[in-house]
């Protein structure tokens, strides 16, 4: 059975600060890893998605990057910013079933 | 494209009452639609998988007496809390895929239950 595992489960850093949020999966047998962005109280936002064939994808300050074969993922943000606080959320998407989710990173940065 | 709406977005119920929640896809046809729960500081896990015209999926240990879900239109998905209780107070969301076979699934906004 597919495990999401989100490390760490909560990070603060200061404002400026580049950093990565790690995803592991224990089936590499994967379509798609995706990462979404939670506000408390919210639904989610699509961030990035990588499909099985790609390494990475960027979008602005974010960029993730996905080794199937290892079953890693890390979402990398540059120059962090107070509005960047919220739950980050990697799900990966396995034979066209529903995605299967990690349990978050809650990032806070400080201004 | 590709909008989910789920509505409503917050809802508080008296225990015992059943609660309706409505999960549409604004721009496309929806063959499959997900729901999800997420408990507070939990990830958010699969409670059944809808395709329309037929009976949902449900995953083990979901009531699907208790989470009635229709799917009777390609843009239309409903999840009725039946006879809720405080424990089923949660954060519900929806998702919907276009097709069989398609790899992305696009998101509704979540509905807050809160049962008193």
């Amino acid at each position: 059975k597919q495990e999401v595992t989100q490390i760490p489960a909560a990070l603060s850093v200061p404002e400026g600060e580049n950093l990565v949020l790690n995803c592991s999966f224990t089936d590499s047998a994967i379509y798609n890893l995706q990462w979404f962005r939670q506000d408390p109280g919210k639904g989610l936002t699509s961030l990035l998605l990588i499909q099985s064939s790609q390494r990475e994808q960027t979008s602005g300050r974010l960029n993730a990057s996905l080794d199937k074969s290892s079953g890693r993922s890390t979402l990398y943000i540059a120059a962090s910013q107070p509005g960047d606080s919220a739950t980050y959320l990697c799900a990966v998407n396995q034979a066209g079933t529903a995605l299967i989710f990690g349990k978050g990173t809650t990032l806070s940065v400080s201004s | 494209g590709a909008v989910v709406s789920q509505h409503p977005s917050r809802v508080i119920c008296k225990s015992g009452t059943s609660v309706k929640i409505e999960c549409r896809s604004l721009d496309f046809q929806a063959t499959t639609m997900f729901w999800y729960r997420q408990f507070p500081k939990q990830s958010l896990m699969l409670m059944a998988t809808s395709n329309e015209g037929s009976k949902a999926t449900y995953e083990q240990g979901v009531e699907k007496d208790k989470f009635l879900i229709n799917h009777a239109s390609l843009t239309l998905s409903t999840l009725t809390v039946t006879s809720a209780h405080p424990e089923d107070s949660s954060f519900y969301i929806c998702s919907a895929r276009r097709k069989v076979g398609d790899t992305e699934a696009f998101f509704g906004q979540g509905t807050r239950l809160t049962v008193v």
